[in-house]
């Protein structure tokens, strides 16, 4: 199984700040078939169900603001908060989709300083 | 709108069965595939199980393969997981969910409680 690494796996933040999370597969996530990356990016907020944020690598989910941003390529990638806000907190999973089993993360816990 | 109803959870003894259910709505659940994944208490998402718009392939992880049993009721609009020989670490928030609009997973139910206890 492809496994998935998040660091930190705690992330205090400032409002109005930026924040990065990163995260790590275990082997390329890189489909040459079709050139896609398949990594996506998940926030649970608290007593919630999860939200899908980004997927395929880059693309923003619907309703989702252009604050959050993903990227990288084969084994690396990056969630980038360009501006905190109070609503952010939570915990973030990356998730693998290039083959099955899907697997996630362990979560970063993003919380308010 | 887009509707995943989870019910079925409770307490179940180790050993025993245990049927979830996912009641869809809102979209064409006959041409769309399904995913569980669930959540031990305080824990992280375990993605557990697919099953396609027809249920003719599913793929299980291997915690739960042998074990679990997905399965589907189109006309009733409704997805089902059977958990059999359920054990103490099956205890968890599951979590029915489906890829429908772009890729990733973009809808999810509120999630069932499974307590598996003696």
């Amino acid at each position: 199984d492809v496994v998935m690494t998040q660091t930190p796996l705690s992330l205090p933040v400032t409002p109005g700040e930026p924040a990065s999370i990163s995260c790590r597969s275990s082997q390329s996530l890189l489909d040459s078939g079709d050139g896609k990356t398949y990594l996506d990016w998940y926030l649970q907020k608290p007593g919630q169900s999860p939200q899908l944020l980004i997927y395929t690598l880059s693309n923003r989910a619907s309703g989702v603001p252009d604050r959050f941003s993903g990227s990288g390529s084969g084994t690396d990638f990056t969630l980038k908060i360009s501006r905190v806000e109070a609503d952010d907190v939570g915990v973030y999973y990356c998730m693998q989709r290039m083959e099955f089993p899907f697997t996630f993360g362990p979560g970063t816990k993003v919380d308010i300083k | 709108q887009v509707q995943l109803v989870e019910s079925g959870g409770g307490v179940v003894q180790p050993g025993r069965s245990l049927r979830l259910s996912c009641a869809a709505s809102g979209f064409t659940f006959s041409n769309t595939g399904m995913h569980w994944v669930r959540q031990a208490p305080g824990k992280g998402l375990e993605w557990l199980a697919i099953i396609s718009y027809d249920g003719g392939y599913k793929y299980y992880a291997d915690s739960v393969k042998g074990r679990f049993t997905l399965s589907r009721d189109n006309s009733k609009n409704t997805l089902y997981l059977e958990m059999n020989n359920p054990r103490a670490e099956d205890t968890a928030i599951y979590f029915c969910a489906t890829q429908l609009r772009v890729a990733g997973i973009d809808y999810w139910g509120q999630g069932t409680l499974v307590t598996v206890s003696s």
